[in-house]
């Protein structure tokens, strides 16, 4: 699986846009990008997911750019408890082993 | 409905004891899979269970762990003879599909 780049941590203000960039410039043809968040002390929760086309759930929105090297979640409308860690994680969907490898994600501190 | 569930919540032990931790997935996943997430790091992959087929135990860190399905349901994880640097959150998921649910984990304390 293509490995990922986020920037360590981020900081937005409460009901503004969250837009946490991700590099995946090693991306495969078959690979899709996915996105999970952990806020402090639970397990894992997943976002969205794309292959090639932006995509939008009640949750955020993901748009990747036309050669697949990167991508953007978007959080229209920020809250407080937002604040976690966001994970941009590549994999292919249903290979033969479906594991997420986790990276160190980006702190997203959203602040009132 | 219900989600994944995992006993017990915090387990502490001593060292070189065995522990079992264990993970109710959702009903009818068929993907069932066992993370460790130590202080302050990313999420590390131990095991993995699809259906009937054999488990990928490539992220099992020692022989001291294992890990069963039973009924392609429960699945028990089984760690001897623990360390200190067993200490973690254990996390399990399952899935069925892209979306993977993750369960509380439980916090093991090897003293």
């Amino acid at each position: 699986d293509a490995k990922t780049t986020q920037p360590t941590s981020m900081d937005c203000a409460e009901g503004r846009a969250a837009n946490l960039p991700c590099n995946h410039s090693t991306i495969s043809g078959n690979e899709y990008v996915y996105w999970y968040r952990q806020i402090h002390s639970q397990g894992p929760q997943y976002i969205i997911h794309g292959l090639k086309n932006n995509e939008t759930n009640e949750m955020a929105s993901l748009i990747i750019t036309e050669d697949r090297k990167s991508s953007t979640l978007i959080l229209p409308h920020a809250t407080l408890r937002d604040t976690a860690v966001y994970y941009c994680i590549v994999r292919v969907a249903l290979g033969a082993t479906n594991k997420l490898i986790f990276g160190t994600g980006t702190l997203l501190a959203v602040q009132p | 409905g219900a989600g994944v569930s995992q006993s017990p919540s915090n387990k502490v032990t001593e060292k070189g004891k065995d522990v079992e931790l264990r993970c109710d997935p959702i009903s009818g996943h068929t993907a069932l899979y066992w993370y460790r997430q130590s202080l302050g790091q990313g999420l590390e992959f131990l095991i993995y269970f699809q259906g009937n087929s054999a488990p990928d135990k490539s992220g099992l860190p020692s022989d001291r762990f294992s890990a069963e399905r039973t009924g392609g349901s429960v699945s028990t994880l089984t760690i001897q003879r623990t360390q200190q640097e067993d200490s973690a959150v254990y996390l399990c998921a399952s899935a069925f599909g892209h979306e993977q649910y993750f369960g509380p984990g439980t916090r093991l304390t090897v003293t």
